[in-house]
C-alpha cells in the first residue's frame, strides 16, 4: 500500500532522447511537487500542482513538462535530455492548506550518458 | 538563494549518545520540518514546528525553534545504528500554503555501533 509511488526507480538513457517518470498518491492529497535532487544532495522544488492546477514552476526548463490528469497523479516528462539533466527527481505530496509535512516518493534516478 | 543551511555537514557519534544538529534560515516561515533521508530513499517526515511555538516533542525526538535568531536544532536522544541518514530542515512561507518547501543542505549522520 504505497502512499507515493513512482516509476521507474531507475533510468539510463542517451542525451537527447525524451523521457517521463509517473507518480501517484493514495493519501487523497490535493496537491502534488516535483523535487530535484542533484549530486550533493541539494533538494529544489520544480512543480507544484494542486487539484491537477500548476501553481508552481521554479524557473524550470521548457524540456520539462509536468501533466497531472487527476490530483492523484503527476507525471514528469523530459524532452531532449541532457548530461545536467542527471539526478534523481523526487514526486511528493500534501494538503495545500494547514500545517503538514510531505509524503515522499522513493525517487527515480535519472542517468544521462 | 538558498534558505536553510544544516550545521554541521556531518556528524559521527557513538550508540546510544544523543545527536543534536541545528538549521538556519533567511526569511519568515510559517513552519518548519525535519526530514529524514536513508541512502538511495525518499524523504521521510519527522517532525513539523509552527512558528508561534518554540519546542516540540515526537519519541526520541526534540525540536526547537527560535525566530528571533532564524535558527531551529534537532536533538534525536539515545541514538540507535538505524538514525543513521542525512537529515534535512525545510521551511515554508508565511501567508502561503504548502505549495513549496525549501530545504536546507543536510546533516549526514552516522551512528557507530
Amino acid at each position: 500500500d504505497t502512499a507515493v509511488s513512482q516509476t521507474p526507480k531507475y533510468l539510463v538513457t542517451q542525451m537527447g532522447n525524451d523521457k517521463s517518470i509517473k507518480c501517484e498518491q493514495n493519501l487523497g492529497h490535493d496537491t502534488m511537487y516535483w523535487y530535484k535532487q542533484d549530486s550533493k544532495k541539494f533538494l529544489k522544488i520544480m512543480f507544484s500542482y494542486n487539484n491537477k492546477e500548476l501553481i508552481i514552476n521554479e524557473t524550470v526548463p521548457n524540456r520539462f513538462s509536468p501533466k497531472s490528469p487527476d490530483k492523484a497523479h503527476l507525471n514528469l516528462h523530459i524532452n531532449s535530455l541532457e548530461l545536467g539533466d542527471s539526478a534523481v527527481y523526487f514526486c511528493a505530496s500534501s494538503h495545500l492548506t494547514g500545517n503538514y509535512g510531505y509524503t515522499f516518493g522513493s525517487g527515480t534516478r535519472l542517468t544521462v550518458v | 538563494s538558498q534558505q536553510g543551511e544544516e550545521d554541521p555537514q556531518a556528524l559521527s557519534i557513538q550508540e546510544g549518545e544523543n545527536a543534536t544538529m541545528n538549521c538556519s534560515y533567511k526569511t519568515s516561515i510559517n513552519n518548519l520540518q525535519w526530514y529524514r533521508q536513508n541512502s538511495g530513499r525518499g524523504l521521510v517526515h519527522l517532525i513539523l514546528i509552527r512558528s508561534n511555538e518554540r519546542e516540540k516533542h515526537s519519541g526520541r525526538l526534540r525540536v526547537t525553534l527560535d525566530t528571533s535568531k532564524k535558527s531551529s536544532s534537532l536533538l534525536i536522544t539515545a541514538s540507535r545504528a538505524a538514525d543513521t541518514a542525512s537529515y534535512f530542515c525545510a521551511t515554508g512561507r508565511p501567508g502561503f500554503g504548502n505549495e513549496k518547501l525549501t530545504f536546507g543542505t543536510g546533516t549526514r549522520l552516522t551512528i557507530i555501533p
